[in-house]
């Protein structure tokens, strides 16, 4: 079953900050999150496993929230490199928990 | 440049062609994935190759036959396709199926069946 991202959509202005969701119904092993720009592959931003971790590179950081079955994805101070739409991946825990599951992905759009 | 590379880019084909599409990996890795992206819909997963062993067939039709000869390679071999198969395919590798690994994708290939 598809993780639920929240919201659809956003639009920034450039600096501004925004956080997008991730939830899902099963008991997560990982969370992995993506962006991708028009017309280019998805690029790997980071993964959360499960133990409620929380990372960070630059000004995009995450947390995992096992009990919620949650992830955040927190975009702080964005630039316009920022563009692009972001999916979150979920491995769930057993089975063939090998298989990424995406959401149908956010648009975030930053504007000078 | 994330080190898999797809070809051909774009490809547009009629519901009777017989074509391939080809993927490859410079990562070293040992797990290759097929996925379609579809307007509107979430990447969905196709097929997963481990070690150029299958491990998983996602229900997809047989229109669709993948081929995976060495770890680096992996075809997505197709003939007489519709056109709701029109979509981005990507294909992804990770170093193994562990579940903390991450994928790295390629550029895709867009297919659209007239």
């Amino acid at each position: 079953q598809q993780p639920v991202q929240s919201p659809q959509a956003v639009i920034l202005r450039e600096g501004e900050d925004a956080v997008i969701n991730c939830s899902s119904s099963k008991a997560l092993y990982s969370v992995h999150w993506y962006r991708q720009k028009h017309g280019e592959a998805p690029v790997f931003l980071m993964i959360l496993l499960k133990g409620g971790e929380q990372k960070g590179h630059d000004k995009i950081s995450a947390s995992f929230n096992e009990k919620k079955q949650q992830s955040s994805l927190y975009l702080t101070a964005s630039q316009l490199s920022y563009s692009g739409t972001y999916f979150c991946g979920t491995r769930n825990s057993g089975g063939s928990n090998y298989k990424l599951t995406f959401g149908k992905g956010t648009l975030l759009t930053v504007n000078p | 440049e994330t080190g898999v590379t797809q070809t051909p880019r774009h490809l547009v084909m009629g519901m009777t062609n017989k074509k391939s599409l080809k993927c490859e990996q410079h990562l070293g890795h040992n797990a290759m994935y097929w996925y379609k992206q579809s307007a509107k819909k979430p990447l969905e997963l196709m097929f997963v190759y481990n070690f150029k062993e299958q491990t998983e067939n996602n229900s997809v039709p047989s229109r669709f036959s993948p081929e995976c000869p060495n770890s680096s390679h992996l075809f997505l071999h197709l003939h007489t396709l519709q056109p709701e198969d029109s979509a981005l395919y990507l294909c992804a590798s990770s170093q193994d199926l562990q579940p903390g690994r991450e994928q790295y994708f390629g550029p895709g290939t867009r297919l659209t069946v007239t």
